[in-house]
């Protein structure tokens, strides 16, 4: 089993939908939970980050967590061709000193 | 802002020699990390520094070497470049290691070993 687990996707929305992507870790004690979106060709860029269990809104972008279930998800309101990318799902280790990323889920939002 | 610095941006060596990936950052982070990703893989640990002074290994270590020069910079050394280390090498950095702050990352280094 990989430590942090996405779907590689593609996930292909319409324009204007809800875009829900969803990851889940291995270590239970993991404490801070981060979503990262990466355009082709480009670095990872920071979008949200969540560390108790619940939802965290950031304008469009809205990160859950659920730690019993071992389960976090991003979701894109009003999903905007510009979403189109690749979001990776990272995930601090219990200790805090080695950060897990996932493998991505590609992301098309068709206009 | 520059943040994270990486260079060069691209980077074709043929197999056996040698090259030096730099990265600095300007954000007065205590750790600084080495990533690579190739299709498919997300992104695997290199090495990473916790602290001005330390270096560690992370999930493939094998064929690199780094060093920490001062608090700002953090390189990664290949010494003999093999077609396997074709890839796309990201630097990394988070105020210090038990922080629940997350990484930044540079634009990346992509490097063709023929």
């Amino acid at each position: 089993q990989k430590e942090v687990e996405q779907n590689s996707g593609p996930l292909s929305v319409p324009e204007g939908a809800i875009a829900s992507l969803n990851c889940t870790y291995s270590d239970r004690g993991s404490q801070s939970f981060f979503w990262y979106r990466q355009y082709s060709g480009k670095s990872p860029e920071l979008i949200m980050s969540i560390y108790s269990n619940g939802d965290q809104e950031d304008g469009r972008f809205t990160a859950q967590l659920n730690k019993a279930s071992q389960y976090v998800s991003l979701l894109i309101r009003d999903s905007q061709p510009s979403d189109s990318a690749t979001y990776l799902c990272a995930v601090r280790n219990t200790g805090g000193f080695k950060t897990i990323f996932g493998a991505g889920t590609r992301l098309f939002v068709k206009a | 802002n520059a943040g994270v610095t990486q260079t060069p941006k691209f980077q074709v060596l043929k197999t056996g020699q040698s090259m030096t990936l730099q990265c600095a950052q300007d954000m007065n982070h205590n750790s600084m990390y080495w990533y690579r990703q190739d299709p498919g893989m997300g992104l695997r640990l290199i090495y990473y520094s916790a602290s001005e002074g330390t270096t560690d290994k992370g999930e493939v270590p094998n064929g690199y070497n780094v060093s920490r020069l001062n608090k700002r910079e953090f390189s990664l050394r290949l010494e003999s470049a093999a077609p396997s280390q074709t890839s796309v090498y990201f630097c990394a950095s988070s105020p210090d290691r038990f922080s629940n702050q997350p990484q930044h990352f540079g634009d990346g280094t992509r490097l063709s070993i023929l």
